[in-house]
């Protein structure tokens, strides 16, 4: 079946800008994932979605950076007024569910090479 | 103590030696783990789920030792195609935290 699909693959951007990305996770995976991974370096969470509940916003690093998920599929990261440390690797991953054996393992989307001039 | 620790290597090996990569967690709670690969400006993929009794897949065995709280990744009779970055990742089971994921281990093997 379809994996987790992000748009766009590459984006590059005016400092100041904002941006929009875009993952649409496995069908049925009612948890969603987004990270960055910054160039040789290791992956770091931004924020996590599971069902109804309210979102895990913990690893957002400003208050520039903000994601929803609509109807329980699709999610959009919004970064605000874009800034050259933001340039990285946004990545979306999904989980069938967060906890039990078997059900917790991540799928990761291709990224989304955001680049900020 | 970071929640997920792993030497970042590099491990240079020859093809066909065997190499092991350990990775400890500091959360005594949590339910599961895994190992993950990346390759080069590429997605992390899963490699295998890591079970208390260990697990094998072929080249590949995995071990947890919960007393000591660490996992470590064996690999057999390494290929050039093991080359790439293992990440350990872990499950720390408190809710509505998602998984913790640990820097990687770069492998480097060479012919």
């Amino acid at each position: 079946g379809a994996g987790v699909s992000q748009s766009p693959s590459n984006k590059v951007t005016e400092k100041g800008k904002d941006v929009e990305l875009r993952c649409d996770p496995i069908s049925g995976h009612t948890a969603l994932y987004w990270y960055r991974q910054s160039l040789g370096q290791g992956l770091e969470f931004l924020i996590y979605f599971q069902g109804n509940s309210a979102p895990d916003k913990s690893g957002l690093p400003s208050d520039r950076f903000s994601a929803e998920r609509t109807g329980g599929s699709v999610s959009t990261l919004t970064i605000q007024r874009t800034q050259q440390e933001d340039s990285a690797v946004y990545l979306c991953a999904s989980s069938l569910t967060h906890r039990g054996r078997g059900t917790d393992t991540q799928y990761f989307g291709p990224g989304t090479r955001l680049t900020v001039l | 103590r970071k929640e997920v620790e792993q030497d970042p290597g590099p491990f240079n090996v020859p093809e066909g030696a065997t190499v092991a990569f350990n990775c400890t967690y500091s959360n005594s709670a949590s339910q599961s783990f895994f190992w993950y690969r990346q390759d080069c400006r590429k997605e992390p993929k899963l490699l295998m789920s890591v079970y208390s009794s260990g697990n094998e897949d072929g080249r590949f065995t995995a071990q947890l030792n919960r007393a000591s709280q660490y996992i470590s990744l064996l690999i057999r009779d390494s290929k050039l195609s093991d080359s790439a970055t293992y990440l350990c990742v872990v499950n720390p089971d408190r809710a509505g935290t998602a998984l913790i994921f640990g820097k990687g281990t770069t492998l480097s093997v060479s012919s």
